[in-house]
């Protein structure tokens, strides 16, 4: 069965630095797709970031950026230019069919 | 695009009441799903429709639930008889017809059993 792990409960970052999420996951699968998701308190899952596992080039998307390290299983999520609104729970997710399969989530605080 | 949809989203029910909950999907997806999150948990997958077919159900998915999505639009979560144990936020997420397109989540109704 495939699981997805984040091994930090809690991360703080200051203002405009830099911070980066773990994730690992274990499959079978040599198909399958990578979410970082984005849980502000109080309101819905927001998708950050997706990367297929056939492409080698880590996906970006402005501020966010993935270290995507298939042989590793390793999916970590690079915040840059930390604002307040990143404040929020990040939730990294796994797909080889249609079910997502979601890790236990990181919190992350924006420190002023 | 209105996004995902769910109503209510807060319930505060007793233990043994029924509860029904209801999930309007961004208007072309083709796919429902329904998730249920713990505190402290990521989301668990509970089932999943293509148009009106509900094509699998979790384990999790325990006789007293009952979920249905009749002519492929929006989708109602039923819970009977309610137990403490339900207590947890339900999520709902809409994707296109291929099996790994993204899904977009709902608010989510979150549940209190008393």
């Amino acid at each position: 069965a495939q699981t997805v792990t984040q091994s930090q409960p809690e991360m703080s970052v200051q203002e405009a630095e830099t911070v980066t999420l773990s994730c690992t996951y274990d499959t079978s699968e040599s198909d399958y797709y990578l979410f970082w998701y984005k849980q502000p308190p109080s309101r819905q899952m927001i998708l950050v970031i997706r990367q297929e596992a056939y492409k080698q080039q880590n996906a970006t998307e402005n501020r966010f950026s993935v270290n995507f390290q298939k042989a590793a299983k390793s999916f970590s999520l690079k915040i840059s230019d930390s604002q307040l609104g990143d404040a929020a729970m990040y939730f990294c997710a796994y797909t080889g069919t249609y079910k997502y399969i979601f890790g236990t989530g990181t919190r992350l605080k924006v420190l002023a | 695009d209105t996004g995902v949809s769910q109503d209510p989203r807060h319930k505060i029910t007793k233990r043994g009441q029924n509860v029904t909950f209801r999930c309007d999907p961004i208007s072309e997806h083709n796919r429902l799903y329904w998730y249920r999150q713990t505190l402290g948990q990521g989301p668990e997958f509970l089932t999943y429709f293509q148009n009106e077919a509900q094509l699998e159900k979790s384990r999790l998915l325990s006789d007293r639930f009952s979920a249905e999505r009749p002519k492929g639009s929006f989708s109602t979560l039923e819970i009977q008889r309610t137990e403490q144990g339900d207590s947890a936020m339900y999520l709902c997420a809409s994707s296109l017809s291929v099996s790994t397109d993204t899904q977009y989540f709902g608010p989510g109704t979150r549940l209190t059993v008393l």
